[in-house]
């Protein structure tokens, strides 16, 4: 069974680094084709991917947040990681991450979020 | 960046009925594999993001065969054929040919 579960600050100030960790579990990310992502959802709006980590620690970044993203992984525990610099209200928002299907390339598992706020 | 329009914000229908959703990309999701990198998903209050669809109209394992999903090119529908009441829900479309990957601006399924 499939599961990943987010964790994070809960709220931080603006100008602070947004650390966010995905732990997950029924996968490995050491498994070929294997990948996670990480999306964000303010609220009452839509979803927006932020990066990709793939099993080979290959990285893809959404280039809209302009260099302020970091993701990593930790294969041995399970756990993927991100790390957004100089936070600002714009960053409210809930964050997800996903388990990306290997040969289907969407997000076939999904954890069920975290909610961060960015507020002076 | 490629762009995928959901024109319809919300749809209003009643349950037993077949609705249709759609989803627009600015380009062609085609890839040279032959199979179109675009997916569904189902967003409900207090419950993860559900995947539906994938490649276009490959059902994900376990989603009933009432959740079709259709399309070529840049044109794509999930079609959900006598909705039941734990369909209204939100429904984004995503795009991952290219990165960055890009969602839909959801398509959000009320009781009429």
């Amino acid at each position: 069974q499939v599961t990943l579960k987010e964790s994070g600050p809960g709220i931080l100030q603006p100008s602070q680094t947004l650390s966010l960790t995905c732990t997950f579990s029924g996968f490995s990310l050491s498994t070929y084709g294997m990948g996670v992502g990480w999306i964000r959802q303010p609220s009452g709006k839509g979803l927006e991917w932020l990066a990709n980590i793939w099993w080979d620690d290959d990285k893809y970044y959404n280039p809209s947040l302009k260099n302020r993203l970091t993701i990593s992984k930790d294969t041995s525990n399970n756990q993927a990681f991100l790390k957004i610099t100089n936070v600002d209200t714009a960053d409210t928002a809930t964050y997800y991450c996903a388990r990306i299907g290997t040969g289907s390339g969407d997000f076939d598992y999904w954890g069920q979020g975290v909610m961060v706020t960015v507020s002076s | 960046q490629i762009m995928l329009t959901q024109q319809a914000e919300s749809l209003w229908i009643s349950p037993g009925e077949r609705v249709s959703i759609t989803c627009r990309a600015s380009q062609s999701l085609l890839y040279t594999d032959g199979k179109h990198y675009l997916s569904w998903y189902q967003q409900r209050p207090g419950q993860t993001t559900k995947a539906l669809i994938y490649h276009a109209s490959v059902r994900t394992d376990g989603v009933p065969t009432r959740f079709i999903g259709s399309g070529s090119g840049t044109e794509f529908t999930l079609s959900i054929e006598h909705v039941q009441p734990e369909d209204f829900a939100i429904y984004y479309c995503l795009q991952t040919l290219k990165s960055p990957l890009t969602f839909g601006s959801g398509t959000k399924l009320e009781i009429k």
